[in-house]
């Protein structure tokens, strides 16, 4: 019920391709689904948001999709960057929890 | 926007030796925090959800005893691993949410551990 998954682990993209990773839940009482963005020796940042009542949302280059009913979301990177080479995390909450990590997504982009 | 500072971001202590790891809120309140663990290429782990003023809540499978946590003010929880052993180096991260309203958790910087 808590678990989140994540694909794919790797991903390599060429730069100003787009880079899409997916992740699907389980548990329906999740509201709030954050990416995470970490390179190595740092602690994961957030990038980007959604809470089910909203079937998409961007922010620059990223962007969220949505299916409730599905139980699926999805981060795409538009024009992709080797700046963007990092781990991607996906996650999920509900109030009241701790936060549910996916399993991780190592993105290199090739100049 | 919130901020979580982390230190040290690298340590190297030798086997039997204890190492403080210290997780600042700066410019928030932070009653609870949490720490978690991460092996290379792997997700985060939940070590523990440190509480401020009460007792810590350890994640099943993890030492309290090994794993000390204190969170004696609203901006500062610290992690000590106590005789650390080499089994223990990892990289170290805490987080925090800065208001009650948003569901957003802001993380520090890590801590590298490495026991020799």
């Amino acid at each position: 019920q808590q678990q989140v998954k994540q694909s794919p682990q790797s991903l390599i993209v060429q730069k100003g391709g787009i880079s899409i990773i997916n992740c699907a839940y389980e548990n329906t009482a999740f509201d709030y689904f954050p990416w995470y963005q970490q390179f190595p020796g740092k602690g994961p940042a957030l990038l980007i948001a959604i809470r089910p009542d909203v079937s998409e949302k961007k922010e620059g280059r990223f962007t969220i999709s949505f299916n409730k009913s599905a139980k699926q979301f999805s981060l795409h990177i538009m024009d992709s960057q080797p700046g963007d080479s990092a781990t991607y995390f996906c996650a999920a909450i509900h109030s009241g929890s701790r936060l549910t990590f996916g399993e991780g997504t190592q993105l290199t982009v090739n100049p | 926007g919130a901020v979580v500072s982390q230190h040290p971001s690298r340590v190297i202590c030798k086997s039997g030796t204890s190492v403080k790891i210290e997780c600042r809120s700066l410019d928030f309140q932070a009653t609870t925090m949490f720490w978690y663990r991460q092996f290379p290429k792997k997700s985060l782990m939940l070590m523990a959800t440190s509480n401020e003023g009460s007792k810590a809540t350890y994640e099943q499978g993890v030492e309290k005893d090994k794993f000390l946590i204190n969170h004696a003010s609203l901006t500062l929880s610290t992690l000590t691993v106590t005789s650390a052993h080499p089994e223990d180096s990892s990289f170290y991260i805490c987080s925090a949410r800065p208001s009650l309203i948003s569901s957003g958790y802001t993380f520090g910087s890590g801590t590298r551990l490495t026991v020799v």
